[in-house]
Protein backbone atom coordinates (compact mmCIF):
# COMPACT_ATOMS: atom_id res chain seq x y z
CA UNK A 1 0.00 0.00 0.00
CA UNK A 2 1.10 3.67 -0.69
CA UNK A 3 1.90 5.27 2.16
CA UNK A 4 2.28 8.96 2.76
CA UNK A 5 2.85 10.49 5.89
CA UNK A 6 2.86 13.99 8.02
CA UNK A 7 4.58 15.24 10.03
CA UNK A 8 1.99 16.33 12.50
CA UNK A 9 -1.66 16.54 12.30
CA UNK A 10 -2.64 19.55 14.37
CA UNK A 11 -0.19 22.44 14.87
CA UNK A 12 -0.39 25.83 16.11
CA UNK A 13 1.45 28.99 15.53
CA UNK A 14 2.00 32.32 15.93
CA UNK A 15 2.06 35.06 13.65
CA UNK A 16 4.97 36.27 11.97
CA UNK A 17 6.57 32.51 13.20
CA UNK A 18 8.79 30.10 10.19
CA UNK A 19 6.28 27.11 9.66
CA UNK A 20 7.88 23.59 8.43
CA UNK A 21 5.41 21.44 7.22
CA UNK A 22 7.01 17.38 6.23
CA UNK A 23 5.69 15.04 3.73
CA UNK A 24 7.61 11.84 3.02
CA UNK A 25 6.19 8.79 0.49
CA UNK A 26 7.24 5.64 0.53
CA UNK A 27 6.60 4.47 -3.12
CA UNK A 28 9.21 6.34 -5.01
CA UNK A 29 7.07 8.57 -6.54
CA UNK A 30 8.54 11.18 -9.02
CA UNK A 31 5.51 13.60 -8.15
CA UNK A 32 4.56 15.80 -4.65
CA UNK A 33 1.98 18.08 -4.28
CA UNK A 34 0.83 20.17 -1.02
CA UNK A 35 -2.86 21.97 -1.70
CA UNK A 36 -4.89 23.53 1.41
CA UNK A 37 -8.26 23.29 1.48
CA UNK A 38 -10.53 25.44 2.86
CA UNK A 39 -14.65 25.57 3.27
CA UNK A 40 -16.10 26.43 0.32
CA UNK A 41 -12.58 27.25 -1.92
CA UNK A 42 -12.28 23.06 -2.21
CA UNK A 43 -8.47 21.83 -3.05
CA UNK A 44 -6.21 24.42 -4.15
CA UNK A 45 -2.29 23.75 -5.49
CA UNK A 46 0.16 25.55 -3.80
CA UNK A 47 3.36 24.17 -4.99
CA UNK A 48 4.79 20.56 -6.73
CA UNK A 49 7.90 19.35 -7.31
CA UNK A 50 8.35 16.27 -9.98
CA UNK A 51 11.83 15.54 -9.55
CA UNK A 52 14.31 15.77 -6.44
CA UNK A 53 15.30 20.05 -6.14
CA UNK A 54 12.61 20.62 -8.82
CA UNK A 55 9.59 22.67 -8.23
CA UNK A 56 6.99 23.96 -10.21
CA UNK A 57 3.95 26.95 -8.68
CA UNK A 58 0.29 25.67 -8.55
CA UNK A 59 -2.17 27.96 -8.34
CA UNK A 60 -1.66 29.95 -4.70
CA UNK A 61 2.56 30.14 -3.85
CA UNK A 62 2.56 33.38 -2.38
CA UNK A 63 3.70 33.14 1.25
CA UNK A 64 5.00 29.42 0.91
CA UNK A 65 8.20 27.84 -0.72
CA UNK A 66 9.27 24.34 -0.94
CA UNK A 67 11.99 21.96 -0.88
CA UNK A 68 12.87 18.63 -1.92
CA UNK A 69 16.14 17.44 -1.30
CA UNK A 70 15.04 13.88 -1.52
CA UNK A 71 12.80 12.11 -3.76
CA UNK A 72 11.00 10.85 -0.56
CA UNK A 73 10.75 13.93 1.39
CA UNK A 74 8.40 17.11 0.43
CA UNK A 75 8.25 20.16 2.84
CA UNK A 76 5.96 23.21 2.80
CA UNK A 77 7.82 26.38 4.27
CA UNK A 78 5.68 28.96 5.78
CA UNK A 79 8.47 32.06 5.75
CA UNK A 80 6.36 34.54 8.18
CA UNK A 81 2.83 32.59 8.98
CA UNK A 82 0.04 34.32 9.03
CA UNK A 83 -3.85 34.25 10.13
CA UNK A 84 -5.12 33.42 6.32
CA UNK A 85 -2.36 30.80 6.22
CA UNK A 86 -4.50 28.90 9.00
CA UNK A 87 -6.01 25.97 6.84
CA UNK A 88 -6.04 21.85 6.18
CA UNK A 89 -2.66 21.25 4.23
CA UNK A 90 -2.62 17.87 2.34
CA UNK A 91 0.39 16.34 0.70
CA UNK A 92 -0.15 14.09 -2.12
CA UNK A 93 2.30 11.85 -4.46
CA UNK A 94 1.80 9.57 -7.71
CA UNK A 95 4.06 8.63 -9.79
CA UNK A 96 4.70 10.28 -13.35
CA UNK A 97 4.75 9.31 -17.42
CA UNK A 98 3.14 7.81 -20.07
CA UNK A 99 2.60 4.39 -17.95
CA UNK A 100 1.04 5.87 -15.13
CA UNK A 101 -2.25 7.40 -14.71
CA UNK A 102 -1.13 9.71 -12.35
CA UNK A 103 -3.33 8.82 -9.16
CA UNK A 104 -2.41 10.61 -6.03
CA UNK A 105 -2.24 9.45 -2.75
CA UNK A 106 -2.99 11.72 0.30
CA UNK A 107 -1.37 11.95 3.37
CA UNK A 108 -3.68 12.27 6.34
CA UNK A 109 -3.38 16.21 6.67
CA UNK A 110 -2.28 18.64 8.82
CA UNK A 111 -4.35 20.97 11.02
CA UNK A 112 -2.73 24.19 10.83
CA UNK A 113 -4.01 27.29 13.23
CA UNK A 114 -2.32 30.56 13.21
CA UNK A 115 -3.15 32.43 16.06
CA UNK B 1 -16.45 28.17 -16.45
CA UNK B 2 -14.85 26.03 -13.73
CA UNK B 3 -12.49 23.15 -15.36
CA UNK B 4 -14.45 20.28 -13.24
CA UNK B 5 -17.69 20.96 -12.32
CA UNK B 6 -19.89 19.58 -9.44
CA UNK B 7 -23.03 19.78 -7.94
CA UNK B 8 -21.97 21.00 -4.64
CA UNK B 9 -25.17 19.45 -2.97
CA UNK B 10 -25.79 18.04 -0.49
CA UNK B 11 -27.28 14.85 -2.31
CA UNK B 12 -29.44 13.07 0.51
CA UNK B 13 -30.86 9.19 -0.58
CA UNK B 14 -31.93 6.99 1.05
CA UNK B 15 -30.04 3.87 2.88
CA UNK B 16 -30.37 1.37 0.14
CA UNK B 17 -31.01 3.76 -2.70
CA UNK B 18 -28.72 4.20 -5.59
CA UNK B 19 -26.57 7.89 -5.30
CA UNK B 20 -25.69 9.45 -8.33
CA UNK B 21 -22.65 11.94 -8.32
CA UNK B 22 -21.65 13.97 -12.03
CA UNK B 23 -19.12 15.65 -13.14
CA UNK B 24 -18.47 17.78 -16.13
CA UNK B 25 -14.82 18.78 -17.50
CA UNK B 26 -13.44 21.54 -19.82
CA UNK B 27 -10.31 20.19 -21.47
CA UNK B 28 -11.51 17.45 -24.14
CA UNK B 29 -7.90 16.29 -24.22
CA UNK B 30 -8.03 15.01 -20.93
CA UNK B 31 -7.11 11.29 -19.87
CA UNK B 32 -7.53 10.06 -16.80
CA UNK B 33 -10.36 10.56 -14.19
CA UNK B 34 -10.62 9.82 -10.86
CA UNK B 35 -13.36 10.02 -7.80
CA UNK B 36 -12.18 10.62 -4.08
CA UNK B 37 -14.20 10.08 -1.12
CA UNK B 38 -13.46 12.69 2.11
CA UNK B 39 -15.31 11.81 5.29
CA UNK B 40 -15.65 15.52 7.26
CA UNK B 41 -12.11 16.51 9.14
CA UNK B 42 -10.23 13.56 7.22
CA UNK B 43 -7.70 13.68 3.69
CA UNK B 44 -9.07 12.40 0.28
CA UNK B 45 -9.03 8.44 -0.53
CA UNK B 46 -9.30 7.32 -4.05
CA UNK B 47 -11.84 5.02 -4.59
CA UNK B 48 -12.66 4.92 -8.38
CA UNK B 49 -10.10 5.91 -11.52
CA UNK B 50 -11.63 5.18 -14.95
CA UNK B 51 -9.38 6.31 -18.04
CA UNK B 52 -11.92 4.76 -20.87
CA UNK B 53 -15.29 5.71 -22.76
CA UNK B 54 -17.95 3.32 -20.92
CA UNK B 55 -18.36 1.51 -17.20
CA UNK B 56 -15.86 0.53 -14.64
CA UNK B 57 -17.35 -1.57 -11.66
CA UNK B 58 -15.56 -2.20 -8.15
CA UNK B 59 -17.94 -3.57 -5.92
CA UNK B 60 -21.04 -1.03 -4.85
CA UNK B 61 -19.35 1.52 -7.20
CA UNK B 62 -19.66 2.13 -10.59
CA UNK B 63 -17.64 4.79 -12.75
CA UNK B 64 -19.27 6.19 -15.81
CA UNK B 65 -17.06 8.03 -18.60
CA UNK B 66 -18.91 10.20 -21.72
CA UNK B 67 -15.55 11.44 -23.49
CA UNK B 68 -17.67 12.88 -26.24
CA UNK B 69 -19.78 14.80 -23.51
CA UNK B 70 -17.38 15.56 -21.49
CA UNK B 71 -18.75 13.98 -18.16
CA UNK B 72 -17.73 11.60 -15.37
CA UNK B 73 -20.03 10.25 -12.87
CA UNK B 74 -19.93 7.89 -10.19
CA UNK B 75 -22.86 5.57 -8.73
CA UNK B 76 -23.45 4.16 -5.54
CA UNK B 77 -25.41 1.59 -5.35
CA UNK B 78 -27.00 0.09 -2.42
CA UNK B 79 -25.75 3.28 -0.11
CA UNK B 80 -25.01 3.14 3.46
CA UNK B 81 -25.21 5.39 5.97
CA UNK B 82 -21.02 5.23 5.97
CA UNK B 83 -21.12 6.69 2.39
CA UNK B 84 -22.20 9.87 3.64
CA UNK B 85 -18.85 12.01 2.72
CA UNK B 86 -17.77 14.42 -0.01
CA UNK B 87 -16.82 12.83 -3.33
CA UNK B 88 -14.36 15.00 -5.07
CA UNK B 89 -14.08 14.34 -8.97
CA UNK B 90 -9.95 14.48 -10.38
CA UNK B 91 -9.49 15.16 -14.09
CA UNK B 92 -5.81 14.13 -15.48
CA UNK B 93 -5.83 16.77 -18.62
CA UNK B 94 -3.90 17.20 -21.76
CA UNK B 95 -0.69 18.23 -19.95
CA UNK B 96 2.56 15.90 -18.74
CA UNK B 97 2.71 17.75 -15.52
CA UNK B 98 1.11 15.00 -13.70
CA UNK B 99 -1.51 17.56 -12.04
CA UNK B 100 -4.89 16.85 -11.44
CA UNK B 101 -7.53 19.44 -11.46
CA UNK B 102 -10.31 19.07 -8.48
CA UNK B 103 -14.23 19.73 -8.51
CA UNK B 104 -15.43 21.26 -5.48
CA UNK B 105 -16.83 17.91 -4.51
CA UNK B 106 -20.49 17.02 -3.84
CA UNK B 107 -21.46 16.15 -0.38
CA UNK B 108 -23.60 12.35 -0.20
CA UNK B 109 -26.02 12.45 2.85
CA UNK B 110 -27.44 8.84 3.26
CA UNK B 111 -30.31 8.51 5.36
CA UNK B 112 -31.23 5.48 7.44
Amino acid sequence: DVKVTQSSRYLVKRTGEKVFLECVQDMDHENMFWYRQDPGLGLRLIYFSYDVKMKEKGDIPEGYSVSREKKERFSLILESASTNQTSMYLCASSFIGESSYNEQFFGPGTRLTVL
Amino acid sequence: QKEVEQNSGPLSVPEGAIASLNCTYSDRGSQSFFWYRQYSGKSPELIMSIYSNGDKEDGRFTAQLNKASQYVSLLIRDSQPSDSATYLCAVKGSSNTGKLIFGQGTTLQVKP
